[in-house]
């Protein structure tokens, strides 16, 4: 059975600073996708980054970075110089393949980011 | 634009009563999902389709009910039978891809359910 495990409930940054935002895996799965989504106070979830199994290396999209290790199963998110319009709800995902194509998500139970101006 | 749209957005209903939820994307995707989410549960999957006709059972589809008619559409029936109604729900597609599993899912803005 997969699973993910986002320990962090709730995180309260003052604006500038760095967060990192922390989320552990378990799946059986050799072949394996890793997501990141932003729920902001709208509502609506928004892709931010996917990773496959057999791809480590780390991604920076501007201000946003990642760091996957699957010795530790963590897909890390990192937050550099945070800014107001950070805060949301952020979820980690697993997806794997089942049969008939489907595409089985797990979702982790999200950690709120509050960043305080 | 291409997107999903669910409606409506806030809804009351007293006990006992069904009510449905609307999910319409023009995104010609072919998978549709219903997810409900509760405060530090994350987002659990009530039923899903991958196509037209088609529907299966999530991990939470207990007092729920679905159809897929259309492509565009996937509407959901929270019947008197669910126990505990009150919820965010979120509707969500899929573009199918010959990657299994690589697909990234789009949301709609959700619809908040309170009982009374």
């Amino acid at each position: 059975a997969q699973k993910v495990t986002q320990a962090q409930t709730e995180i309260s940054v003052v604006e500038k600073e760095d967060v990192t935002l922390d989320c552990v895996y378990e799946t059986r799965d050799t072949t394996y996708y890793l997501f990141w989504y932003k729920q902001p106070p709208s509502g609506e979830l928004v892709f931010l980054i996917r990773r496959n199994s057999f791809d480590e290396q780390n991604e920076i999209s501007g201000r946003y970075s990642w760091n996957f290790q699957k010795s530790t199963s963590s897909f890390n998110f990192t937050i550099t110089a945070s800014q107001v319009v950070d805060s949301a709800v952020y979820f980690c995902a697993l997806s794997e393949a089942e049969r008939g194509g489907y595409q089985k998500v797990t979702f982790g139970t999200g950690t709120k980011l509050q960043v305080i101006p | 634009d291409g997107g999903i749209t669910q409606s409506p957005k806030y809804l009351f209903r007293k006990e006992g009563q069904n009510v449905t939820l609307s999910c319409e994307q023009n995104l010609n995707h072919d998978a549709m999902y219903w997810y409900r989410q509760d405060p530090g549960q994350g987002l659990r999957l009530i039923y899903y389709s991958q196509i037209v006709n088609d529907f299966q059972k999530g991990d939470i589809a207990e007092g729920y009910s679905v159809s897929r008619e259309k492509k565009e559409s996937f509407p959901l029936t929270v019947t008197s039978a669910q126990k505990n109604p009150t919820a965010f729900y979120l509707c969500a597609s899929q573009q199918e891809s010959e990657t299994s599993g690589a697909n990234v899912l789009t949301f709609g803005a959700g619809s908040r359910l309170t009982v009374l």
